[in-house]
């Protein structure tokens, strides 16, 4: 067990639809990122959050957006779903930000857009 | 566009074989981590290096940071199916960026 815990583990949705993921970090940890895996992708970097704060961004798309609250916890907010956006988001908390840090990983969400 | 490049991309192999997976770049990593997934889970930390020329050994599993902190290498040494799974590279850049490769998904037929 991780620590981190991601809700809902499965969201089955249509496009066009708005989704909104939640994960909370692991106990201590002040950073969260999200990740999109999908099987010809890999993993993604999506976002990264600090203490509240925007700290990094990757291949995030204008139709996601994230924020973390002040209990730390964050949500992966996605809207005008495609079906290229089925895969698996994941959400992992490090203590601190910084390339070299552990990051614990949730189990994941897994979105299906019909 | 993956940053990193992990090879294989698929190993099948039987039970106590030895193997070798490999991830290169052509930037400089500032440290490297390796990091296994099972089906239905989210990835697992197996080893830091952020050393050029570091080994680092976990069991039966041996890691090399290559001396330009270029290059990685996981060997795994008599491979067990519990071995079976994901393997994840991912390198820390000096602007405190991470990134993963694509993996090589190993299987391990008892």
């Amino acid at each position: 067990d991780s620590g981190v815990t991601q809700t809902p583990k499965h969201l089955i949705t249509a496009t066009g639809q708005r989704v909104t993921l939640r994960c909370s970090p692991r106990s201590g940890d002040l950073s969260v990122y999200w990740y999109q895996q999908s099987l010809d992708q890999g993993l993604q970097f999506l976002i990264q959050y600090y203490n509240g704060e925007e700290r990094a961004k990757g291949n995030i798309l204008e139709r996601f957006s994230a924020q973390q609250f002040p209990d730390l916890h964050s949500e992966l907010n996605l809207s005008s779903l495609e079906l290229g956006d089925s895969a698996l988001y994941f959400c992992a908390s490090s203590v601190e930000p910084g390339a070299h840090q552990p990051q614990h990983f949730g189990d994941g969400t897994r979105l299906s857009i019909l | 566009t993956q940053l990193l490049e992990q090879s294989p991309q698929f190993l099948s192999i039987q039970e106590g074989e030895n193997l070798t997976v490999y991830c290169n770049s052509s930037s400089v990593f500032s440290s490297l981590q390796w990091y296994r997934q099972e089906p239905g889970e989210g990835p697992v930390l197996l080893v830091t290096v952020v050393t050029g020329g570091e080994v680092k050994k976990l069991k039966r599993l041996t890691f090399q940071f290559g001396d330009a902190r270029k290059d990685s290498s996981l060997h795994i040494t008599a491979a067990q199916p519990g071995d079976t799974g994901l393997y994840l590279c991912a390198g820390g850049y000096n602007n405190n960026d991470m990134r993963f490769g694509a993996g090589t998904r190993l299987t391990v037929k008892p």
